[in-house]
């Protein structure tokens, strides 16, 4: 089985922090994801990455960015922490399967509280 | 841009009955993969079932089992003998032919009543 760890699962931060958010999949997949997710708004992609190195911005890379310097890897990064990102925050990862019906393999979540 | 749309945010089912929760999609593209996942109380997200759209047979996965409407851009999730451990929320997704990223619905809360 596909196992994605995502290295919280509850963390508290103060404003003005640099959070960092680590991402691990063990089944070699070239594709790795971040999500938040908020009551009523369902999951929204703020980053993924299709290779090492390799980062493209989703629909809320806002206050965001992201590393991938090993394949297995993918962290998130909150420069300055700011309390509208208290959120869920959901990693992903999936083979690359163009023309296929890959499906993603989410880790635990992290509740991530900014005070 | 795709578009993914569940619209209804919670529903409630008595326990051993079905269930039917709706998803409607927007895209102009012909080649695409549509999944359900669950998200029990647990949180972690798991995928219950997928599909084609070059397929014309409804997936069916156990007690899983999809109406898939290509025409209607409708991909509803139906649950048979509903047991207690359904309770989650369902989120319906979209993936486009071209790229490996997944869109999500806003998610449909179900309860399984006793």
């Amino acid at each position: 089985d596909v196992k994605v760890t995502q290295s919280s699962r509850y963390l508290v931060k103060r404003t003005g922090e640099k959070v960092f958010l680590e991402c691990v999949q063990d089944m070699d997949h070239e594709n790795m994801f971040w999500y938040r997710q908020d009551p009523g708004l369902g999951l929204r992609l703020i980053y993924f990455s299709y290779d090492v190195k390799m980062k493209e911005k989703g629909d809320i890379p806002e206050g965001y960015s992201v590393s991938r310097e090993k394949k297995e890897r993918f962290s998130l990064i909150l420069e300055s922490a700011s309390t509208n990102q208290t959120s869920m925050y959901l990693c992903a990862s999936s083979l690359f399967g163009t023309g296929d019906n890959q499906p993603q393999h989410f880790g635990d979540g992290t509740r991530l509280s900014i005070l | 841009a795709q578009t993914v749309t569940q619209s209804q945010p919670e529903m409630s089912v008595q326990e051993a009955e079905t269930v039917t929760l709706s998803c409607t999609y927007d895209t102009s593209e012909s080649d695409y993969y549509l999944f359900w996942y669950k998200q029990p109380p647990s949180r972690q997200m798991i995928l219950v079932i997928r599909q084609e759209a070059y397929k014309q047979q409804n997936a069916t996965e156990n007690r899983f089992s999809v109406n898939f409407q290509k025409a209607a851009k409708s991909f509803s999730l139906k649950i048979s003998d509903s047991q207690l451990g359904d309770a989650a929320m369902y989120f319906c997704a979209y993936r486009s032919g071209r790229d490996d990223k997944i869109i999500f619905g806003k998610g449909t809360r179900l309860h399984i009543l006793p």
